[in-house]
């Protein structure tokens, strides 16, 4: 299957400070990538649709200012949370499609994001 | 219309039993199911995945049931292994969505030995 790297694994913050978390394709171009938010013991929510050379299209109640994303290349998405807080702490995951595979959607590893 | 109901929420099966994770959904225009395994602090992996046009669908141990009129799907796991403990999202989209799934809620299998 497809490889969707992402980094760090996990990442630890002082309230206030801003955050990068990269998810990269390695073996497929991925024109569209997808970021969504996990809370512990819950289900994947989607937060954002991240398309190459275009801006990103945020879901209902994403704030689009605290979360930037950025997707420069074909095999690349950045996400960046804004002067976080401890409310943003959670398990943010990236995914991309792999137009090779059809429909089928791959996910990243994970970042596991605690704000002090 | 967009939501995909799972269930049950938890399930524990002993090694060697099948386990039987249930998903429901509405949006008639979905026509891709997949299902994802999720390990604790890893990101979610395709397991397996079945279009409409087919009933059932099977890859080793793991066989999804597809009931179109009823709007139903299944995923069967077969002589569960302590491996398989993991949470498993039930998922759906329609094609054209550039894959953009609606996930179930989850079930957390534990298998015992």
């Amino acid at each position: 299957g497809a490889v969707v790297s992402q980094h760090p694994s996990w990442v630890i913050c002082k309230s206030g400070t801003s955050v990068k978390i990269e998810c990269r394709s390695l073996d497929f171009q991925a024109t569209t990538m997808f970021w969504y938010r996990q809370f512990p013991k819950q289900s994947l929510m989607l937060m954002a649709t991240s398309n190459e050379g275009s801006k990103a299209t945020y879901e209902q109640g994403v704030e689009k200012d605290k979360f930037l994303i950025n997707h420069a290349s074909l095999t690349l998405s950045t996400l960046t949370v804004t002067s976080a807080h401890p409310e943003d702490s959670s398990f943010y995951i990236c995914s991309a499609i792999d137009g090779g595979q059809g429909e089928k959607l791959f996910f990243g590893s994970g970042t596991q994001l605690s704000v002090l | 219309q967009q939501q995909v109901k799972q269930s049950p929420q938890s399930l524990i099966v002993q090694k060697g039993g099948i386990s039987i994770i249930n998903c429901a959904y509405e949006n008639t225009a979905f026509d891709y199911f997949p299902w994802y395994q999720q390990f604790p602090g890893k990101g979610p992996a395709l397991l397996i995945a079945i279009r409409p046009d087919v009933s059932e669908k099977k890859e080793g141990r793991f066989t999804i049931s597809f009931n179109k009129s009823a709007k139903q799907f299944s995923l069967h796991i077969m002589d569960s292994q302590p491996g398989d403990s993991a949470t498993y999202f039930c998922a759906a989209t329609a094609t054209g969505t550039a894959s953009k799934l609606t996930f179930g809620t989850g079930t957390r299998l534990q298998v015992t030995l």
